[in-house]
């Protein structure tokens, strides 16, 4: 059974750097491609952007110029960081298996920017 | 980007009676692969998104079978066809055919 877990810090100061991982049990981070969605409090879904497991990446256009997304195979590991951060980034992050269609999503992680 | 739009937003619906979700997307989801990449995910209260629907009709594992996905090209349809208290929740769908990834504004199901 394949399971995502999100870790990080749950609050962030604005213009700092909001920085999670995904941690993989059940599958290899081989084994695919590996996604990132976010969810501000009380609204819909956004598609951010996956790492391959080969380190390659697709960001969406919106948040492109503050992204960096990359795997660890060693640790089964994908990672997001988010920089100069503003309150409208507040949002449940889930990371997610997949890309056209994710299969399977970490319970997500809240993330306020805040002072 | 590709506009997904989903109606309605709101669908109060009677236990036992079928209900229906509507998306549409802004061009056609037809990959150059042939496939097409229209998925159907719900969110109970409190949980992460579950996929449902993959590739416009196709069931996940432990997806009950009432329900149903349907479509083509630009229109898509999510079946339920019996209505249960646990498929109280928010339905959106996603495609995942062109960049970026978009999903509808989602459709929030309650039971009357």
């Amino acid at each position: 059974q394949v399971q995502l877990q999100e870790s990080g810090p749950g609050l962030v100061k604005p213009s700092e750097t909001l920085s999670l991982t995904c941690t993989v049990s059940g599958a290899s981070i081989s084994s695919s491609s590996w996604s990132w969605v976010r969810q501000p409090p009380g609204k819909g879904l956004e598609y951010i952007g996956y790492v391959s497991s080969s380190g390659s990446t697709n960001y969406n256009p919106s948040l492109r110029s503050r992204l960096t997304m990359s795997v660890d195979t060693s640790k089964n590991q994908f990672s997001l960081n988010v920089s100069s951060v503003t309150a409208a980034d507040t949002a449940v992050y889930y990371c997610a298996r997949g890309t056209s269609g994710p299969d399977t999503w970490g319970q997500g992680t809240l993330v306020t920017v805040s002072s | 980007d590709v506009v997904m739009t989903q109606s309605p937003l709101s669908l109060p619906v009677t236990l036992g009676q079928p209900a229906s979700i509507s998306c549409r997307s802004g061009q056609s989801l037809v990959h150059s692969d042939g496939n097409t990449y229209l998925n159907w995910f719900q969110q109970r209260p409190g949980q992460s998104p579950r996929r449902l629907i993959y590739k416009v009709s196709k069931r996940d594992s432990g997806v009950p079978d009432r329900f149903s996905g349907s479509g083509s090209g630009t229109d898509f349809t999510l079946k339920i066809s019996r209505v249960e208290a646990e498929d109280v929740g928010v339905y959106y769908c996603m495609q995942g055919t062109h960049w970026p990834r978009t999903f509808g504004q989602g459709t929030k199901v309650e039971i009357e």
